[in-house]
């Protein structure tokens, strides 16, 4: 079954810097989602990409999308140390298939 | 509510035990999901609701486990004579989109071990 795979598993990184995290796929996709997760915690909707988007962006976070490489990276710039948190990606089969489908994530943790 | 319910919290259980999830989502809301998540893992799906129908309950790993919803709101995830390997945590969410997935809301998660 497709599934979102992000990478890298982990990511450490300074405040201030950008990360990027990046997610691949494996059939086609209705849109493509981007999720965090503090510890412990539920997960935190971030931004929704469509099939027919390229990228998108909300405040630090910019998402691209290439569907003919069925991949789509995540990039949080100024990175703060309030960012660290699991962060994963999650993808709306095609057609009427509305199970939406997680990759095992990239925990980012940024250092003060 | 304001946001997804779920309850209990914490659950501790004996094996062999039978274990009842509630999630209560947000009003409104026709899409409801179960997840599960395993320690430092991703999320595994289980099952999905769409009113009170489910068209898609591949995810449950086996016949110990259903899932139920009713009036299009409170969903139930039951786990019959439990094993170990049932210990994580059942996430659920819910979405407005009845066409499609939107952004979907979670709860806390309940975190299940089974002893």
């Amino acid at each position: 079954s497709q599934q979102g795979e992000e990478d890298p598993q982990a990511l450490s990184i300074q405040e201030g810097e950008n990360a990027t995290m990046n997610c691949s796929y494996k059939t086609s996709i209705n849109n493509l989602q981007w999720y965090r997760q503090n510890s412990g915690r539920g997960l935190v909707h971030l931004i929704l990409i469509r099939s027919n988007e390229r990228e998108k962006h909300s405040g630090r976070l910019r998402v691209t999308l290439d569907t003919s490489k069925k991949s789509s990276s995540l990039l949080i710039t100024a990175s703060r140390a309030a960012d660290t948190a699991s962060y994963f990606c999650a993808t709306e089969g095609g057609g009427s298939n509305y199970k939406l489908t997680f990759g095992k994530g990239t925990l980012l943790t940024v250092n003060p | 509510g304001a946001g997804v319910s779920q309850s209990p919290s914490n659950k501790v259980t004996e094996k062999g035990k039978d274990v009842e999830l509630r999630c209560d989502p947000i009003s409104g809301h026709t899409a409801l999901y179960w997840y599960r998540q395993s320690l430092g893992q991703g999320l595994e799906f289980l099952i999905y609701f769409q009113g009170n129908s489910a068209p898609d309950k591949s995810g449950l790993p086996s016949d110990r486990f259903s899932a139920e919803r009713t009036g299009g709101s409170v969903s139930t995830l039951t786990i019959q004579r439990t094993q170990q390997e049932d210990s994580a945590v059942y996430l659920c969410a819910s979405s407005l989109s009845g066409i499609g997935t939107g952004e979907l809301f979670f709860g806390e998660g309940s975190r299940l071990t089974v002893l």
